[in-house]
């Protein structure tokens, strides 16, 4: 079974460009989660989705971030426009239920110079 | 308000020793769930275990168990024999009926010297 599947891996880009990042839950999959690891504020939420619907988007930092989930195969979280303290690995996860484990992708670390 | 500490910020061990992960947690929730995750040097996150606050049991997989104490509001993780391979940071976390984003302790760095 394939796992939660981000991309792009790695994305480096400047200051003030539009980031998306992409997401592939595991098929059957009723709930997908976007995380944030950075050094200072370690793993928070940023947003969850039921059934593709949001749910809890109070950790989404600020108007320049955006989510969603138009099918139940696919998420994106876009941050437009970027800054540098926008730098972090972000994590895309997925359960099949909301208190079961959540599975999690590889990450995408992202450097905003 | 949810809330997971790890104490522990780093621990050094020498291989085949055992060793302790602390995890303190603090919740109004009386339904609630708890995780330890491993991140290994490459970065990804995997699950390692979950318990409902109904089940207090002690689990054993292989080389690693859990000691579940609502009394002490503790989840500890430890490793019995310790190997190079299990060197990674240990996540507890958090979460409940009323949200299940999951509510992450700051991680403990477990280093396994051979």
């Amino acid at each position: 079974d394939a796992g939660v599947i981000q991309s792009p891996r790695h994305e480096v880009t400047e200051m003030g460009q539009e980031v998306t990042l992409r997401c592939k839950p595991i098929s059957g999959h009723d709930y997908l989660f976007w995380y944030r690891q950075t050094m200072m504020r370690g793993l928070e939420l940023l947003i969850y989705f039921n059934n593709n619907v949001p749910i809890d988007d109070s950790g989404m930092p600020e108007d320049r971030f955006s989510a969603k989930m138009p099918n139940a195969s696919f998420s994106t979280l876009k941050i437009q426009p970027s800054e540098p303290r926008d730098s972090a690995v972000y994590f895309c996860a997925s359960s099949p239920g909301g208190s079961q484990p959540q599975h999690f992708g590889d990450g995408t670390r992202l450097s905003i110079l | 308000a949810q809330k997971v500490t790890q104490a522990q910020t780093e621990i050094s061990v020498v291989e085949k020793e055992d060793v302790t992960l602390d995890c303190v947690y603090e919740t109004r929730d009386t339904t609630y769930y708890l995780f330890w995750y491993k991140q290994p040097p490459s970065g990804e996150l995997v699950f390692l275990i979950r318990r409902n606050s109904f089940d207090e049991q002690n689990e054993i997989s292989g080389r690693y168990s859990w000691n579940f104490q609502k009394s002490t509001s503790s989840f500890n993780f430890t490793i019995t024999a310790s190997q190079v391979v299990d060197s990674a940071v240990y996540f507890c976390a958090l979460s409940a009926d009323s949200s299940y984003k999951l509510i992450f302790g700051s991680g403990t760095r477990l280093l396994v010297r051979p």
